[in-house]
């Protein structure tokens, strides 16, 4: 199984600053096909996940370009430009060899 | 519109069982894999189990295998969990994902199982 780990587990933010999260995989997660399968999901309150970003760096339908991600191999980050209110929630990264994984969770909120 | 709604969940007693059903429209069901995610409460996310496109390949979370079982009925774009010997530890909110490029893209609001005496 790979390990994903997330830091830090916790950032408080300015509104209108930029945010970085860093998640590291215990394995390359480099698949035989050539692609890598790391995606980055954001939790809001009370809400179930949504996809923010898959195979590294390609935003989902609908998702704010103040969002990017970035990385290679076994390390990997998320980037918010400019953080807005409604960017508030926990950001998980997530893995696609199987078994799927998640990274523990990074809880964005406003200073 | 992608939509996937959970039910099923609920109430139960260590070592009894449990079916989730997830509903799914606004798609072709069977060109998509399935998957299961759960939350424990105050938790974070863990995969639990995923089927191919036809049913013919599953694949399991360690601490479940041999107790859940997924399957799925194209003909009613249903997806399902059956879950026998719950213990305390399988207390958590279950959603359902589509799965696509080895992600999850859409999500259901997810069904509790409460795991208690």
């Amino acid at each position: 199984e790979i390990v994903m780990t997330q830091t830090p587990l916790s950032s408080p933010v300015t509104l209108g600053q930029p945010a970085s999260i860093s998640c590291r995989s215990s394995q390359s997660l480099v698949h035989s096909d050539g692609n890598t399968y790391l995606s980055w999901l954001q939790q809001r309150p009370g809400q179930p996940p949504r996809l923010l970003i898959y195979k590294i760096s390609n935003r989902f339908s609908g998702v704010p370009d103040r969002f990017s991600g970035s990385g290679a191999g076994t390390d990997f980050t998320l980037q918010i430009s400019r953080v807005e209110a409604e960017d508030v929630g926990v950001y998980f990264c997530m893995q696609g060899k199987q078994p799927y994984t998640f990274g523990q969770g990074t809880k964005l909120e406003i200073k | 519109e992608v939509q996937l709604v959970e039910s099923g969940g609920g109430l139960v007693q260590p070592g009894g069982s449990l079916r989730l059903s997830c509903a799914a429209s606004g798609f072709s069901f069977n060109n998509y894999w399935i998957n299961w995610v759960r939350q424990a409460p105050g938790k974070g996310l863990e995969w639990v189990a995923n089927i191919n496109q036809d049913g013919g390949e599953k694949h399991y979370v360690d601490s479940v295998r041999g107790r859940f079982t997924i399957s799925r009925d194209n003909a009613k774009n249903s997806l399902y969990l059956q879950m026998n010997s719950l213990r305390a530890e399988d207390t958590a909110v279950y959603y359902c994902a589509r799965g696509s490029s080895r992600t999850l893209d859409f999500w259901g609001q997810g069904t509790l199982v409460t795991v208690s005496s």
